[in-house]
Parts: C-alpha cells; sequence; structure tokens
C-alpha cells in the first residue's frame, strides 16, 4: 500500500488565490513527521513546512500552513495568496519512527502535485 | 554560505561505464541520502549514511555503491549494473536531531547515451 498519496495530479490557482494541495499518508507508527517540498522547473527539492505527529497547532510558515488531520491522516498543504513563482511541483513526505533506535529517517515521498499559478 | 553542492549539473555516460557524482555539504550534517527521481515521479531513496565510514542500502540500491570518508562528502557511484540510470539525482543531508529535516542539492541529471 502507497504510504503518501497525493491525488492530484496538476492543479490551477488564480494569482492571489489561495489553493489546497493534498496529502494522505498512511503508517502504524505513533511518532512521525510530515513535510512539504517544493521542486521548482530547475529541479532543486525546496523544504516548506514540518509538521510532527505530536504537535498540536497546525505548523504554519509565512503564506504556507499545513492542515494536519491526525484521524483522518491527511496533512493538507495551503498556500495563501498564490503567486506566480509558485508554479512548481510539490511534493508530501513522511519519516516514520523518528528518534527510535536504529531509525533511517528516511523519508517516503508521495508522486506530487504540479501546480500551476494563473497570472 | 552553507550548503550542498552536487556536480556535474549534467551528465552523460556510455552504456557500460561507471560515473561518480559527487555530493558536498558544509552545514556540519551527519546524515547524508542520496535519491533517485524518474520523470513525473517522487523520489526513491537509494543510499544513505548516518556516520562516517557507514552507510546502508535504501530501497533501490542494485547497481549503485557510495562511501563516506568524509563528514562533507559522500559520492555516488553508478555502476554498469545499474540497468536503467538515466534520472535526476538528488543528494540530501541533515541532522541527526530536531526536526531532522532534509536539505537537497541543486541535483545531477544523468543521461546514458
Amino acid at each position: 500500500a502507497q504510504k503518501i498519496t497525493q491525488t492530484q495530479p496538476g492543479m490551477f490557482v488564480q494569482e492571489k488565490e489561495a489553493v489546497t494541495l493534498d496529502c494522505t499518508y498512511d503508517t502504524s507508527d505513533q511518532s512521525y513527521g510530515l513535510f512539504w517540498y517544493k521542486q521548482p522547473s530547475s529541479g532543486e527539492m525546496i523544504f516548506l513546512i514540518y509538521q510532527g505527529s505530536y504537535d498540536e497547532q497546525n505548523a504554519t510558515e509565512g503564506r504556507y500552513s499545513l492542515n494536519f488531520q491526525k484521524a483522518r491522516k491527511s496533512a493538507n498543504l495551503v498556500i495563501s495568496a498564490s503567486q506566480l513563482g509558485d508554479s512548481a511541483m510539490y511534493f508530501c513526505a513522511m519519516r516514520e519512527a523518528w528518534g527510535a533506535s536504529g531509525s533511517a529517517r528516511q523519508l517516503t515521498f508521495g508522486s506530487g502535485t504540479q501546480l500551476t499559478v494563473l497570472p | 554560505d552553507g550548503g550542498i553542492t552536487q556536480s556535474p549539473k549534467y551528465l552523460f555516460r556510455k552504456e557500460g561505464q561507471n560515473v561518480t557524482l559527487s555530493c558536498e555539504q558544509n552545514l556540519n550534517h551527519d546524515a547524508m541520502y542520496w535519491y533517485r527521481q524518474d520523470p513525473g515521479q517522487g523520489l526513491r531513496l537509494i543510499y544513505y549514511s548516518q556516520i562516517v565510514n557507514d552507510f546502508q542500502k535504501g530501497d533501490i540500491a542494485e547497481g549503485y555503491s557510495v562511501s563516506r570518508e568524509k563528514k562533507e562528502s559522500f559520492p555516488l557511484t553508478v555502476t554498469s549494473a545499474q540497468k536503467n540510470p538515466t534520472a535526476f539525482y538528488l543528494c540530501a543531508s541533515s541532522t541527526s536531531a530536531g526536526t531532522d529535516t532534509q536539505y537537497f542539492g541543486p541535483g545531477t541529471r544523468l543521461t546514458v547515451l
């Protein structure tokens, strides 16, 4: 079974509007971390935001916020006031067994969502 | 400036040749990783290293080899045994504490001719 599922291969949003990118995950661990990365056409992966499974509040970083619904196992990324420079591929990733002895600290990535911001 | 550098940016290889991709970081991170990305897909882990002189296979290690002789460096060799090496390769590093966020280099695009 897929551990990270991003069901939206492509999304369009009007400039200055907000957009939500979906991410659901599957794990039996109690302790895990969720990450969102942005990949522009240049290819570099840019870290955006992190949510720990025990964090009680949703993470926010500037225009990025993470809508974390633990019971539903979802960690959707919300981008407010979209800009043309936000056009990129966005990946959700999960790290399980955080801090556990022998943890590999591996990230499991979803297949990504291509976001296009329209002027 | 602290960061991760990868070289070269583009690499062309003939079938049957081994090729080594460079990854260097000056972030003083303990852990380093190599990922492979195929068109339209997410990243898959090839190898990772949590400390110097130690590394473990990831999900798709066959046909690849690594070394970790220095904390700053984690080169990846794509051997002739790798059946389909044309891909985009990304190196990352992280601390071993806190959120353990992985930070990535700019990547190397390998094409086998």
